[in-house]
């Protein structure tokens, strides 16, 4: 059975801060994913790597970065946490190759900045 | 890149009636379009697939079609019961294709609510 952990279900933050969110998975896959979920938005991709130390820009990467230095873990980075990063965030793996996989997602973490 | 639109919001069905959920893609080149159900404080899981080789799809009380043509594909659940509550999203492969991973646009989701 896929798991997909992220280090916190809930986190607060200030103004400023850096925030690290931290995401594993246990099933090997190639592919890992973080999103944003927004009432009304839906999920957003802010980055996704298709391997160790490789990463691409999704559709909202301002004012994150990742990293992925080993297969199972990937992180999100807020370098500066603003109040309009409050959100739930949302990490996914699947696995390559040339047939579409599904995504397994985390639990989500519900980070608020005051 | 890849535009997902997804309708409505919200849906409110009677237990035992059917709920349609409509989306729309801008990308031709979209070849898989799955469905994710995320409960009340749960995590999005996929549902139903469908690829575009495929017209439908059927698994049980759920359904998914597509229209290339016209660049729809609908979700379609028979028989509604109270533990169907939930949002519903849908997806498409767009936005481009990266070593071997697979971008994903998701629709606003759709909030489904089965009344008794």
């Amino acid at each position: 059975d896929v798991k997909v952990t992220q280090s916190s279900r809930y986190l607060v933050k200030r103004t400023g801060e850096k925030v690290f969110l931290e995401c594993v998975q246990d099933m090997d896959h190639e592919n890992m994913f973080w999103y944003r979920q927004d009432p009304g938005l839906g999920l957003r991709l802010i980055y996704f790597s298709y391997d160790v130390k490789m990463k691409e820009k999704g559709d909202i990467p301002e004012g994150y970065s990742v990293s992925r230095e080993k297969k199972e873990r990937f992180s999100l980075i807020l370098e500066s946490a603003s109040t309009n990063q409050t959100s739930m965030y949302l990490c996914a793996s699947s696995y390559s190759g040339t047939m579409f996989h599904e995504q397994f997602f985390g639990p989500g973490t519900r980070l608020t900045v005051l | 890149g890849e535009n997902v639109e997804q309708h409505p919001s919200t849906l409110s069905v009677q237990e035992g009636d059917s709920a349609v959920i409509k989306c729309t893609y801008s990308d031709s080149a979209s070849n898989y379009f799955p469905w994710y159900k995320q409960e009340l404080g749960k995590r999005p899981q996929l549902i139903i697939d469908i690829r575009s080789n495929v017209g439908e799809k059927k698994d049980q009380r759920i359904a998914v079609t597509l229209n290339k043509t016209a660049k729809h594909f609908s979700l379609h659940i028979t028989e509604t019961q109270p533990e169907d509550s939930a949002v519903y999203f849908c997806a498409a492969i767009g936005g481009g294709f990266t070593g071997t991973a697979s971008k994903l646009t998701f629709g606003t989701g759709t909030r489904l609510q089965v009344t008794l």
